[in-house]
């Protein structure tokens, strides 16, 4: 079955980096494109970032553009967000996810915690 | 960006009732290229991850029951619960997909009266 593993979250100081990871399974993650989006605490979904089956286009929102950096490991089956100069409102549930079966977004991981703190 | 409006943004419900939620872009969601609408419709339940419900406007996601229903066209659309049930609660996002940035909603919080 269809598998998005988020890990990487923790505590990170303002300032510092911070790599997520998305470990796929279950489907052809080399011909499918990716999305983050994440969730401030108690807040609403921010959709953040795509990146296509090859990662040759990604598109960032502009909170996080300049900042963030997606990026992809096909053979390892694995999607990555780098968050750099991370700040106090980056703190949030993210949330790896992918359009695979009909259109919308139809799979999602359990989601990482990012705490960004001093 | 295209932005997205939900009302209410609290929704108590009765079991066995109906419920409507609506929601609002900011400019037509309407692709003439191909005639599609691209709006979809999202429930988070509580300590959960989100579920995809409807997308393109109308179509029911898989596993998903024919209780829930979407519609409307350019700037308006409608989630329609024809029958509550206990499992519903949560909070609902519409989401825009005709261009990028995607954006969502703020959620309705659907909860049990």
């Amino acid at each position: 079955q269809v598998q998005l593993v988020e890990s990487g979250g923790g505590v990170v100081q303002p300032g510092r980096s911070l790599r997520l990871s998305c470990a796929a399974s279950g489907f052809t993650f080399s011909n499918t494109g990716m999305h983050w989006v994440r969730q401030a605490p108690g807040k609403g979904l921010e959709w953040l970032a795509i990146i296509s089956y090859d990662g040759g286009y990604k598109y960032y929102a502009d909170s996080v553009k300049g900042r963030f950096t997606l990026s992809r490991d096909n053979s390892k089956n694995t999607l990555y967000l780098e968050m750099n100069n991370p700040r106090a409102e980056d703190t949030a549930i993210y949330f790896c996810a992918t359009q695979l079966r009909v259109a919308g977004i139809d799979y999602w991981g359990q989601g990482t915690l990012v705490t960004v703190s001093s | 960006d295209v932005v997205m409006t939900q009302t209410p943004l609290s929704l108590p419900v009765t079991p066995g009732e109906p419920a409507s939620i609506s929601c609002r872009s900011s400019q037509s969601l309407l692709d003439s290229g191909d005639g599609k609408t691209y709006l979809d419709w999202y429930l988070q339940k509580p300590g959960q991850s989100p579920q995809l419900l409807i997308y393109t406007l109308s179509n029911r996601a898989s596993g998903v029951p024919d209780r829930f229903s979407g519609s409307g066209s350019g700037t308006d659309f409608t989630l329609k619960i024809s029958r509550v049930e206990a499992d519903d609660v949560g909070v609902y996002y519409c989401m825009q997909r005709m261009e990028f940035p995607f954006t969502f909603g703020p959620g309705t919080k659907v909860d049990i009266k």
